[in-house]
């Protein structure tokens, strides 16, 4: 499975929109991009997952270049209730299983 | 509907003692994974079933680690002999069965382990 590499942690004020950036250099065709959200003392919860191009729901929004070298998580406005750990994730047909490889994530600070 | 719950929510036990930890994955999801979570840290991966069977129990750190899954339903992990580095928060998740571009996996809240 494809590692991942993001920032440890961002900072962020209330109604900013907040990107954070994730480099998978070795993804491979078949893998998807996913990304998962997780509160303390919470289980992780999904976000968003995208193949190539953009992808938007009511969450959040993912851009893909076309190389998909990196990913970048966009939120929107975001609010005291965002802070949390982002967990960006790649997998796909090639594990069998689905399972999931978590990094370290980045922790998001939304400050008032 | 009900999501992935777990249980218990807390467990103290001395070292050396066995464990059992639970968990009851959404209905109707045939896949179920667990995976331990260190304090500060990001999540391990421990072992997946689809149904009743683990085609993937790679990441079980050691022997002393089992799981099991009835059917399309309840799973128990067993950590037998417990060390003080098994103190962790286990979490469980179910999704459906893994496909091209599905990895929505659902989690429950975790069962935070402590060994004294």
């Amino acid at each position: 499975l494809a590692k991942t590499t993001q920032p440890i942690s961002m900072d962020s004020y209330e109604g900013q929109e907040v990107n954070i950036t994730c480099s998978h250099n070795n993804i491979a065709t078949n893998d998807y991009i996913t990304w998962y959200q997780q509160f303390p003392s919470q289980g992780p919860r999904f976000i968003i997952q995208g193949y190539k191009t953009k992808v938007t729901n009511e969450v959040a929004s993912l851009f893909i270049p076309a190389d998909r070298k990196s990913s970048t998580l966009s939120l929107p406005r975001v609010s005291l209730s965002d802070t949390a750990v982002y967990y960006c994730l790649v997998g796909g047909l090639s594990s069998n299983t689905g399972k999931l490889i978590f990094g370290q994530g980045t922790t998001l600070q939304v400050k008032p | 509907g009900a999501g992935v719950s777990q249980s218990p929510s807390n467990k103290v036990t001395e070292k050396g003692k066995d464990v059992e930890l639970r968990c009851d994955p959404i209905s109707g999801h045939t896949a179920l994974y667990w995976y331990r979570q260190r304090l500060g840290q990001g999540l391990e991966f421990l072992i997946y079933f689809q149904g009743n069977s683990a085609p993937d129990k790679s990441g079980l750190p050691s022997d002393r680690f089992s799981a099991e899954r009835t059917g399309e339903s309840v799973s128990t992990l067993t950590i037998q002999r417990t060390q003080q580095e098994d103190s962790a928060v286990y979490l469980c998740a179910s999704s459906l069965r893994p496909s091209a571009g599905s990895y929505e996996q659902y989690f429950g809240p975790g069962t935070r382990l402590t060994v004294t």
